[in-house]
């Protein structure tokens, strides 16, 4: 069984430009969350996709925006890059059956200069 | 408004002897609770979970308690091993709705010394 894959691992950009993170589910899981974790504090979280649809926003401005597609896979896209944004960006799957625990990936650190 | 804590940022306990760590809620609507190890430069790892209609849930080494009247859950680790040494948190979701959001409290840093 894959577990959940992120990519990159790591990604520098400068204010004002535009990132995408890309995301694999665990093999058999459909719902795929995302979320933004800053030094020192715990996971927060942005969105989240089933059946490629958003299901679900936490508050973050709309310059967060995402995709799913039909292989379940994801896309977290980040427009007017900010200092603040720098951060782990996770990635999470969940199955329809267990859909209360996720699963997360390694995560995609960010640095925005 | 942190709705998830974890009032002690780091705990350090001998090999061998329980750890404790502990969480409190605040947010009544939260019925699902999950535990989730985290080392340096990895995603979360889940650990184990407890829903509201249960106190207590054990998974080897590891036991989550959960006290709904005080909003407050801990997760056991008995004995505690090196390999134990990362961050834990604990990580909570609402009943009902269409998604399953989790809010997650800052983390303790367990040291587990040989």
């Amino acid at each position: 069984e894959t577990g959940v894959t992120q990519s990159p691992t790591h990604l520098i950009k400068t204010r004002g430009q535009q990132v995408t993170l890309r995301c694999s589910s665990q093999s058999g899981h459909n719902t795929v969350s995302w979320y933004q974790q800053a030094l020192g504090q715990g996971p927060q979280f942005i969105f989240q996709y089933y059946r490629e649809e958003e299901n679900g926003r936490g508050n973050f401005p709309p310059r967060f925006s995402g995709l799913q597609f039909p292989n379940y896979s994801s896309e977290l896209n980040v427009n007017a890059l900010e200092l603040d944004d720098s951060a782990l960006y996770l990635c999470a799957s969940s199955s329809t059956d267990r859909v209360e625990t996720q699963y997360f990936g390694p995560g995609t650190r960010l640095l925005v200069l | 408004d942190q709705q998830v804590k974890q009032n002690s940022p780091s705990l350090s306990v001998q090999e061998g002897r329980i750890s404790i760590l502990n969480c409190d809620y605040t947010n009544s609507m939260f019925d699902y609770f999950l535990w989730y190890k985290k080392y340096p430069a990895e995603g979360p790892t889940f650990l184990i979970s407890i829903s509201s209609i249960k106190d207590k849930n054990e998974d080897g080494r590891f036991t989550v308690f959960l006290n709904k009247s005080a909003k407050h859950l801990s997760l056991h680790i008995v004995p505690s091993q090196p390999g134990d040494s990362a961050v834990y948190f604990c990580a909570a979701s609402p009943s009902g709705g269409s998604n399953y959001k989790l809010t997650f409290g800052k983390g303790t840093l367990l040291t587990v010394n040989p």
